[in-house]
């Protein structure tokens, strides 16, 4: 079946960086957007930005800039989410999530919580 | 940045209850409007797409309208499964934003 699998959750200090991988399983990799949005505990859902699997073309939230980076690997159907320069405030799941039609999400991944502390 | 406003932020209503929640877009989406269901715990599912259209598999008692700057989510008849935060999202430009979060609680 379709499915979109996260690696687990993450610990690090402030100033770290966090890699996140999304692997795609059940359709063709390269048809879909992916897309990945966070959300902090007890909050609502925040857009972080959106890779293209075929061209790995990307579009990053402003809010973001500069410390995001969206990468592929097309020969194993991941997609990866990195963020630099943790601050407190980065404590979320981080969601991947595949795109459909007017990007509507069908299909997300089970999460992956990233805590930020010292 | 297009702001989303849901209204309410939270209601109690029982089993078999008509439920209707609210999204106001800060500019007009046409019909750019997607609502989820999230469980607690769980990551959000698709409901509507194009402020009215019903995902596959989703139960008829959900129903989306609306187009410009104001849309609605309606449940006909509350299901205990149903208890859950709705979101409402705007695709119509990036950034992508989301509405707050409905909390529907058992009364």
């Amino acid at each position: 079946q379709v499915q979109l699998v996260q690696s687990g959750a993450e610990g690090k200090k402030p100033g770290a960086s966090v890699k996140i991988s999304c692997k795609a399983s059940g359709y063709i990799f390269s048809s879909y957007y992916l897309h990945w949005l966070r959300q902090a505990p007890g909050q609502g859902l925040e857009w972080m930005g959106i890779m293209n699997p075929s061209s790995g073309s990307t579009s990053y939230t402003q809010k973001l800039q500069g410390r995001v980076t969206m990468t592929r690997d097309t020969s194993t159907s991941t997609v990866y989410l990195d963020l630099s320069g943790l601050r407190f405030e980065d404590t979320a799941v981080y969601y991947c999530a595949r795109a459909v039609g007017d990007d509507a999400f069908d299909v997300w991944g089970q999460g992956t919580m990233v805590t930020v502390s010292s | 940045d297009i702001q989303m406003t849901q209204s309410p932020s939270s209601l109690s209503a029982s089993v078999g209850d008509r439920v209707t929640i609210t999204c106001r877009a800060s500019h007009p989406i046409n019909t750019y409007l997607i609502w989820y269901q999230q469980r607690p715990g769980k990551s959000p599912q698709l409901l509507i797409y194009g402020a009215s259209s019903l995902q596959s598999g989703v139960p008829s008692r959900f129903s989306g309208g609306g187009s410009g700057t104001d849309f609605t989510l309606t449940i006909s008849s509350l299901q205990p499964e149903d208890f859950a935060t709705y979101y409402c999202q705007q695709s119509y430009n990036t950034p992508l934003t989301f509405g707050q979060g409905t909390k529907v609680e058992i009364k």
